[in-house]
């Protein structure tokens, strides 16, 4: 079993629509959850983190956190064109020497005009 | 405040042979981060070192991966020697802390193709 997992997509979106994009981790001891956006050809850059149950809003995008049923998702309300790329859910876990982030595959994003 | 600084952009090189990339971090970032990405992955963990001592390096093919931070600033990953199978992007990454939630800042990669 993956760690992170993520439906590769593509998941295709009419542009103003909402993109739903949804994370699975296996670790319970996960403790904060970030979502990177990566342009093709580019290296991932943040969105958003979240730490705790709940939602949390920034923008257009919103982090949803479940913790007991380990699933993270991401909103992206009003989408564009140029929201068109890879959403990477990354999962960090506390270990002995500090902490991990382990990415999931990542679910690509195709928001059409 | 410059990025996070690699080269080179990118690097073709036959099966068997060696190669060096290299990494500078965000001036006053301890930690130091090596990702491998696949194309259509995610990025996967190499290495990561706070300062110039290695924190992890659990995924890291250690008979032919190596890597090093020198005086806890710049640092190069090597392969020696490569395999189809390394073809990847080869990212570095730093953050001010390694405990908490501090951003990592992405380099913008080497591309290694190995034929």
């Amino acid at each position: 079993q993956k760690e992170v997992e993520q439906n590769s997509g593509p998941l295709s979106v009419p542009e103003g629509a909402i993109a739903s994009l949804n994370c699975t981790y296996s670790d319970r001891g996960s403790q904060s959850f970030f979502w990177y956006r990566q342009y093709s050809g580019k290296s991932p850059e943040l969105i958003m983190f979240i730490y705790s149950n709940g939602d949390k809003e920034d923008g257009r995008f919103t982090a949803q956190l479940n913790k007991a049923s380990q699933y993270v998702s991401l909103l992206i309300r009003d989408s564009q064109p140029s929201d068109s790329a890879t959403y990477l859910c990354a999962v960090r876990t506390k270990w002995a020497a500090g902490n991990k982030l382990t990415f999931g595959g990542g679910t690509r994003v195709l928001v059409k005009p | 405040e410059a990025g996070v600084a690699q080269s080179p952009r990118y690097k073709i090189i036959e099966k068997r042979q060696s190669v060096a990339f290299w990494c500078n971090p965000i001036s006053g970032h301890a930690t130091l981060y090596w990702y491998q990405q696949i194309l259509g992955q995610g990025p996967k963990l190499l290495i990561q070192f706070q300062n110039n001592g290695v924190v992890d390096d659990s995924q890291l093919p250690k008979d032919r991966f190596s890597a090093e931070r020198l005086k806890g600033v710049d640092s190069t990953l090597k392969i020696q020697p490569a395999k189809l199978e390394d073809s990847a992007v080869y990212l570095c990454a730093s953050s001010p802390f390694i405990r908490g939630d501090y951003e990592q800042y992405f380099g913008p990669g080497t591309r290694l193709t190995v034929t």
